[in-house]
């Protein structure tokens, strides 16, 4: 099976609200990084973790390699935040190989 | 600013031919990686190098292979195309243990 489970795979949100994408794992990971697909197609990072918390203006990322999960929180949701966000955790057993969530794709509505 | 670079940008090409991209990046990083995004939007990892050691070799068909000239760049080369190649194809670097930044991805049809 999959052994990273993003969630949702789509959602909708209108201007000004937030809500959490979630990254779980069925196997230990050493870190997680959270990107945004841009207009171009092009990965763009928003967070690379090994454990704790990380925020950046209207997004905050949480990874606990313990409980095999990681979540991706946005506020104040704007126009321009929709796109498909992905998270990729690296194995704990090998740090060179790094697995892919589904992407969740995000929409923002006016 | 981009600091990964993949060429071409895309490449249609008939099945059974040789097709060959190129990757560089100019961040000092000694790990490199490719990715197959298929249809359905997924990444998977095809191969990672650190200092032009191959590390991971995630069961791709043998018609792949990466090549190294130094830690800077990783080329793909796909001898004998087939149907089920047709893909985005994305480059990244990375110091271990850090975030990895990706290239803007070569389009491959194969017609």
């Amino acid at each position: 099976g999959d052994q990273v489970e993003q969630s949702p795979s789509a959602l909708s949100l209108h201007e000004g609200t937030g809500s959490a994408l979630r990254c779980n794992f069925t196997t230990t990971m050493r870190a997680v990084q959270w990107f945004r697909k841009n207009s171009r197609g092009s990965l763009i990072n928003l967070f690379y973790l090994a454990s704790g918390t990380k925020e950046n203006g209207r997004l905050k990322s949480a990874f606990d390699s313990k409980e095999r999960y990681s979540t991706l929180h946005i506020r104040d949701a704007q126009l321009e935040d929709s796109g498909t966000y992905f998270c990729a955790a690296e194995l704990d057993t090998n740090a060179y190989k790094v697995i892919f969530g589904k992407g969740t794709h995000l929409h923002v509505l006016p | 600013e981009t600091a990964v670079f993949q060429t071409p940008n895309y490449h249609v090409t008939q099945v059974g031919n040789e097709v060959s991209f190129n990757c560089k990046q100019t961040l000092g990083h000694d790990t490199m990686y490719w990715y197959k995004q298929d249809s359905k939007k997924l990444l998977k990892i095809m191969f990672s190098y650190n200092n032009k050691q191959l590390i991971v070799n995630e069961t791709v068909p043998r018609r792949f292979s990466p090549q190294s000239s130094d830690k800077a760049h990783l080329n793909l080369r796909i001898k004998s195309v087939e149907p089920e190649d047709s893909a985005v194809y994305l480059c990244a670097s990375s110091p271990l243990g850090y975030e990895q930044y990706f290239g803007p991805g070569t389009r491959l049809t194969v017609l």
